[in-house]
């Protein structure tokens, strides 16, 4: 079957560096997405990785292992409004996007 | 660019009626168009595909008699939920895939829909 994992919850400071984790099973793979989702929004688009290695924009990383099915999303001097869902998702060998269940990030000053 | 809006943002409906919802693609042609639902504190899940001019594809579990999808042209989509019940409510978000390499999905801002 297709499985994607993050953790439910992380809990970082302001001014902090925080790393999300996304491990993944799936049939075939096509890159792998990281969205935002703010509560009661839709999400919006952070990274697509596809090759192995670290993607840097910004604040914001994210870094691929094929081999290893992990990727993480790495948040840097982290500010208030960067508490929000952070999704994983894989792009399988239908093209279609497997999800994970959300990374809910609480900030606190 | 890659704009996808939809319409209405949010909307209240009695038991039994139906509701429509519209998602377009403002600024690109969107060959394939996917319909979510997400449910408080949970994540997206996908209801179904659909593609330009053909039929839509449910996910197992989703009924198509009750949610209708029709995708008659490369811009617009829509949902309607059929008969609606309160256990309908939810977040319905759209999102839309350009053709060729580019797998990202552009989302729509989503409907909230609430059936009293």
């Amino acid at each position: 079957g297709q499985n994607i994992d993050q953790p439910t919850e992380m809990t970082a400071t302001e001014g902090a560096i925080v790393q999300i984790n996304c491990t993944y099973q799936t049939s075939g793979f096509n890159g792998l997405f990281w969205y935002q989702q703010h509560a009661g929004e839709a999400p919006t688009f952070l990274s697509y990785n596809v090759l192995d290695g670290l993607e840097e924009k910004g604040r914001f990383s994210s870094f691929l292992s094929r081999s290893k099915g992990y990727s993480y999303l790495l948040l840097k001097e982290l500010q208030m409004k960067d508490s929000a869902s952070y999704l994983c998702a894989c792009v399988d060998s239908n093209y279609q996007l497997i999800w994970g269940a959300g990374t809910k990030l609480i900030i606190k000053p | 660019g890659a704009v996808v809006s939809q319409h209405p943002s949010w909307v209240i409906c009695k038991s039994g009626t139906s509701v429509k919802i519209e998602c377009r693609s403002l600024d690109f042609q969107a060959t394939t168009m996917f319909w979510y639902r997400q449910f408080p504190k949970q994540s997206l899940m996908l209801m179904a595909t659909s593609n330009e001019g053909s039929k839509a594809t449910y996910e197992q579990g989703v009924e198509k008699d009750k949610f209708l999808i029709n995708h008659a042209s490369l811009t617009l989509s829509t949902l309607t939920v059929t008969s609606a019940h309160p256990e309908d409510s939810s977040f319905y978000i759209c999102s839309a895939r350009d053709g060729g390499q580019d797998y990202e999905q552009y989302f729509g801002p989503g409907t909230r829909l609430t059936v009293t």
